[in-house]
């Protein structure tokens, strides 16, 4: 398809599992974000990449959330040990090659609602 | 204090009536404004960009208010399908990281 591809839909982890949340963005598209929504709120900056480059990861919450994208297309977001408190939608959302403007628009994938019992 | 704050809600209007959400920001070298808009259980997506000369969409007319830092959406005419949570988003920065507000949910009723 032509849109953002998050993988899986929904995950249910055991509290402690290590979890792998896959973003396929549009193709070509230069900048990947990762957003967190917790319900009933809004959703909240993880990091950025731009093509391989993890610029910024500012908003990942603890030592336990690392974001990769190797060759500058698909991303993972991996959680290890997750906890209760995890539990939430998790958004990617890619934006297309053309740089340097502050509206370029952004497009997201359906999410990953991951539930941490 | 949140960078982006918004009116709670929830707004539960009947149709036809015409509501209006307040939203303030606290950087004040925010560049770029937004409104989107998130159904249930699905990715928000671009309702309209919000200028300081004011900018109207049908019904929807969003305006900026640089000074006072603070962005507003007016919807007329509310239809039963604008039932949604309607979220405020700011871009700070010098990549195109949106910075959302908790959201403001419109509930309209027949």
């Amino acid at each position: 398809g032509a849109g953002v591809s998050q993988s899986p839909r929904y995950k249910v982890a055991k509290r402690g599992q290590d979890v792998a949340l896959r973003c396929d963005p549009i193709s070509g598209h230069v900048s990947l974000f990762w957003y967190q929504q917790a319900l009933g709120q809004g959703p909240e900056f993880l990091t950025y990449f731009q093509n391989e480059a993890q610029l910024d990861k500012s908003g990942l919450p603890s030592d336990r959330f690392f974001a990769e994208r190797p060759e500058g297309s698909v991303s993972t977001l991996k959680i290890q040990r997750t906890q209760q408190e995890d539990s939430a939608v998790y958004l990617c959302a890619s934006s297309s090659r053309l740089r340097g403007t502050t509206n370029e628009k952004l497009f997201f994938g359906s999410g990953t609602q991951l539930s941490v019992l | 204090r949140k960078e982006v704050e918004q009116d709670p809600g929830p707004f539960n209007v009947p149709e036809g009536a015409t509501v209006a959400f307040n939203c303030t920001y606290s950087n004040s070298a925010s560049q770029s404004f937004f409104w989107y808009r998130q159904d249930c259980r699905k990715e928000p997506k671009l309702l309209m960009s919000v200028y300081s000369s004011g900018n109207e969409d049908g019904r929807f007319t969003a305006q900026l208010n640089r000074a006072s830092q603070y962005i507003s959406l007016l919807i007329r005419d509310s239809k039963l399908s604008d039932s949604a949570t309607y979220l405020c988003v700011v871009i700070s920065g010098g990549y195109n990281k949106l910075i959302f507000g908790a959201g403001t949910r419109l509930a309209v009723h027949p």
